[in-house]
């Protein structure tokens, strides 16, 4: 594709909701990335993947976060029993990296802004 | 902890003035140290900075690193009211392929 898309664009969701939002990369980028920004703050990394596994979740704040890259290409979010400080913009990006070495350029999708009430 | 620090973290400027965004980095094991231009949501790329003294320039845009003194300068000449953005600083170490982002520098550009 041209960039990189994010659905949905919005999410309202209501306290202790299941949601899932999704990725997807450039055609052809082998690494994808999950970022969350809050307002105000720049974006906080969460998990990349490069192909179908997961490389670094570190930023995974707790067990309620998950992602899933099943075929390498779309990913999927997913957020269980969701808290009101889930709320901001996730934020995904891809890359064309093929390993740990070389410097590599992360290209971003528009986000999901979650609100959760 | 890896940390990137911006400065200021907003400014108001006139159109056709010149503005200098900073941004200084402390990170394990640094690779390159990128900018981006964020309006609405998506951080859109502007430059990727390995080496020090070698200014990136792209139009009006300009960007320089130095790595002795660990940090960056991101410069707009003769500034447009389309320019209005948050700019955004990252950090990209050698190992983890995660971008450790400043929290930007908020520019409002006035006509």
């Amino acid at each position: 594709g041209a960039g990189v898309s994010q659905t949905p664009s919005n999410k309202v969701t209501e306290k202790g909701k299941y949601v899932e939002l999704r990725c997807d990369p450039i055609s052809g980028h082998t690494a994808l990335y999950w970022y969350r920004q809050s307002l105000g703050q720049g974006p906080e990394f969460l998990i990349y993947f490069q192909g179908t596994g997961a490389a670094d979740d570190s930023g995974l704040p707790n067990d309620r976060f998950f992602a899933v890259r099943p075929e390498g290409s779309v990913s999927t979010l997913k957020i269980q029993r969701t808290e009101r400080g889930d709320s901001a913009v996730y934020l995904c990006a891809s890359s064309l990296r093929r390993g740990p070495v070389g410097t590599d350029t992360q290209y971003f999708g528009p986000g999901t802004r979650l609100t959760v009430l | 902890e890896d940390k990137v620090v911006q400065s200021p973290l907003s400014l108001v400027v006139h159109e056709g003035d010149t503005v200098t965004l900073n941004c200084s980095y402390e990170v394990t094991n640094f690779r390159s140290l990128l900018w981006y231009k964020q309006e609405k949501k998506a951080p859109t790329f502007l430059f990727m900075l390995t080496s020090s003294g070698i200014e990136k320039k792209s139009g009006r845009l300009s960007s320089i690193l130095d790595k002795k003194e660990l940090f960056s300068i991101l410069n707009i000449t003769a500034t447009q009211t389309g320019d209005s953005a948050i700019y955004l600083c990252a950090a990209e170490p050698t190992y983890g392929n995660k971008l450790v982002f400043g929290a930007g520098t908020i520019l409002r550009v006035k006509s």
